[in-house]
């Protein structure tokens, strides 16, 4: 598969137990942010997002908690499955066209069963 | 329903020449985002189209154009090509143009110039 990015920080779990994937994010305007997960050869895919009126917002199996304070992002997937092993990247939005969203370099994320 | 399409998905290019790229977004999207993906770089924002008008650029030289049909389908050229073009080209829609939308990406173009 195509790789999607060189150096980038690694998150290694075992099968079964929680991942956290932090991300700092860099205006403090932004007001709306998403995560994404890209596996080798294909194009992101959403996964979860949040407004700034929010602080956490749950899905199936995973949570995004915001920190407006620090400028912070983490993504929770519990029960962490093979299938999970991918890279993820948070994105934000200052408002206005989301079009124009600022993605965050990626963690990448490798499960081991 | 088809998700986004975007042609070719691979493209070898030599420098000085000109590319065209094309995405169809999903049925009924009528925003089409055109993103550049490098391993230095990561993804960064290149420009968006809703209604066949530009609404947003991102930082690239003008060398990067694009455009939008009547149909929502886009295309974006890159003229007089450089090495550091090489990269993944990815197009995203949605079905609208206000933030809180969510963005459906294509597999992307892998363009490599030599």
């Amino acid at each position: 598969g195509e790789s999607v990015g060189l150096h980038l920080p690694t998150l290694s779990v075992q099968e079964g137990d929680n991942s956290i994937i932090n991300c700092a994010y860099s205006n403090s305007a932004s007001d709306y942010f998403i995560w994404y997960k890209q596996e080798s050869g294909k194009g992101p895919q959403f996964i979860i997002d949040i407004r700034s009126n929010m602080d956490k917002r749950q899905g199936q199996r995973v949570t995004v908690l915001l920190n407006k304070t620090v400028k912070h992002l983490s993504l929770q997937i519990a029960a962490t499955q093979p299938g999970d092993s991918a890279v993820y990247f948070c994105a934000e939005n200052t408002g206005g066209s989301q079009g124009n969203l600022i993605f965050g370099k990626g963690t990448k994320l490798s499960v081991k069963p | 329903k088809a998700g986004v399409t975007q042609t070719p998905r691979y493209l070898i290019k030599t420098r000085g020449q000109q590319v065209t790229l094309s995405c169809s977004p999903i049925s009924g999207h009528r925003s089409v985002s055109w993103y550049q993906q490098t391993p230095g770089q990561g993804l960064q924002f290149l420009f968006e189209y809703f209604s066949e008008t530009q609404r947003n650029k991102g930082n690239f030289p003008g060398r990067f154009s694009g455009r939008q049909f009547s149909n929502s389908r886009s295309e974006m050229n890159v003229s007089t090509l450089e090495l550091g073009d090489s990269a993944l080209y990815l197009c995203a829609s949605s079905w609208r143009d206000t933030t809180y939308n969510e963005q459906f990406f294509g597999p992307g173009t892998r363009l490599t110039v030599l």
